[in-house]
């Protein structure tokens, strides 16, 4: 069945740091991808997208890398600060046009 | 701030009570979701609505009701609830909705907890 997974459910990084979160899919007809930010009493925030005819896409300190090959998903953050402490969850667009989420990663920040 | 608000923020109710979330979204959006997340699950998509209409529900238990009188308010109803329906239920809405991609702007959530 479809599923969106992400490979870690905790990770810590140290601050400056760069942090890259994982995710898989397993609908190789999904065509659109969405990286959300979720801090602690609030909800998922948009960071990034992307669209299956893109490998890559930047955004300010963030890049999202898109593996169609091996359906892996990937989101970068340069120099991790203690404000990107958060759970970080990726979202695809199937081929039914339903949106799944993944399970979430968390990201923590050492000094 | 997302331009997507939810009240209440918090919720204590026993299993015979009755109450009601509240979402508004002030983007001018035609589209508004309901989302149930559970610790250690993934979202799990509950209701659609789109220009008023719902467009989708994804087998959720009749105990929950949504209810959307405009583009820009939607309401989850709710009665006879179970212990195992604690979550955050959080509220979005998009440009569009059902069809193809569309970024989707998250409330705060409100926390149900069910004694």
């Amino acid at each position: 069945g479809e599923s969106v997974g992400l490979h870690l459910p905790t990770l810590s990084v140290q601050e400056g740091d760069n942090s890259i979160i994982n995710c898989a899919y397993s609908n190789s007809a999904s065509d659109y991808f969405i990286w959300y930010k979720q801090e602690s009493g609030k909800g998922p925030q948009f960071i990034i997208d992307i669209r299956s005819n893109m490998d890559k896409r930047q955004g300010q300190r963030v890049t999202v890398l898109l593996n169609k090959t091996v359906k892996h998903l990937s989101l970068q953050i340069a120099a991790t600060q203690p404000g990107d402490s958060a759970v970080y969850f990726c979202a695809e667009w199937g081929g039914d046009d339903k949106i799944i989420f993944g399970k979430g990663t968390r990201l923590h920040i050492l000094p | 701030e997302t331009g997507v608000t939810q009240t209440p923020r918090h919720l204590v109710m026993g299993m015979t009570n009755k109450k009601s979330l509240k979402c508004e979204q002030h983007l001018g959006h035609n589209a508004m979701y309901w989302y149930k997340q559970s610790a250690k699950k993934p979202l799990e998509l509950m209701f659609v609505y789109s220009l008023e209409e719902r467009v989708e529900n994804n087998s959720v238990p009749s105990r929950f009701s949504p209810e959307c009188p405009n583009s820009s308010h939607l309401f989850l109803h709710l009665h006879t609830l179970q212990p195992e329906d604690s979550a955050l239920y959080l509220c979005a809405s998009s440009q569009d909705g059902g069809t193809g991609s569309n970024e989707q702007f998250f409330g705060p959530g409100t926390r149900l907890t069910v004694l």
